[in-house]
């Protein structure tokens, strides 16, 4: 059974600073893995996908590197804005196209 | 925005009602999966519907079940509500590609069970 994890559960930044977040997940054998941002009592909204065949993707100031062998992807958010404040969840495919998330990762950017 | 339209938004239901959910897919998608969010917890795989068949299902009871329409939306029907049954219900719509494809998610339908 696929296990997706992320550290830290919540942090809180200083607006202007470097956001990291990490995911774990125990079973290699992915076809991609998706970074989310979901806003309180919304939906998900997809920030990134990664093929299980790249190492990173970017767009704008969100960069996600995914070391499969590892089990680990990492979601960088550059020069954190307020409006970053949000739960950002890491998700992987795996068998039938099904998705396994993490519990996620909830951000606060303190201005 | 995606594509992903869901219905009711939100809705209250009493323990032991049922209660059907419905999921408007993006343009050109063919596959919709379901997926259960608790509060605080990771969204959890329900089940997903491919060419109006069920194609894989979660760890949940057969009262949940599902159906997928030529048109590729789909309904979510829960029977026999228990209170645990309390959650975000979203809906993910994806095209059908050995798992290659980005999966887009609706807004979500915040079912309160009492």
């Amino acid at each position: 059974k696929q296990e997706v994890t992320q550290i830290p559960a919540a942090l809180s930044v200083p607006e202007g600073e470097n956001l990291v977040l990490n995911c774990s997940f125990t079973d290699s054998a992915i076809y991609n893995l998706q970074w989310f941002r979901q806003d309180p009592g919304k939906g998900l909204t997809s920030l990134l996908l990664i093929q299980s065949s790249q190492r990173e993707q970017t767009s704008g100031r969100l960069n996600a590197s995914l070391d499969k062998s590892s089990g680990r992807s990492t979601l960088y958010i550059a020069a954190s804005q307020p409006g970053d404040s949000a739960t950002y969840l890491c998700a992987v495919t795996h068998g039938n196209n099904r998705l396994a998330f993490g519990k996620g990762n909830q951000v606060v950017v303190i201005p | 925005e995606t594509g992903v339209t869901q219905s009711p938004t939100h809705l209250i239901k009493t323990r032991g009602q049922q209660v059907t959910l419905r999921c408007s897919s993006q343009s050109g998608h063919n596959t919709v999966s379901w997926y259960q969010q608790a509060l605080g917890q990771g969204p959890q795989f329900i089940f997903q519907y491919y060419r109006e068949e069920e194609n894989g299902r979660g760890n949940f009871p057969p009262r949940f079940s599902g159906l997928q329409f030529p048109n590729y939306s789909s309904e979510l029907n829960v029977n026999a509500l228990e209170l645990d049954d309390s959650a975000l219900y979203l809906c993910a719509s994806s095209l059908h590609s050995l798992g290659h494809t980005e999966a887009f998610f609706g807004q979500g339908t915040r079912l309160t069970v009492v």
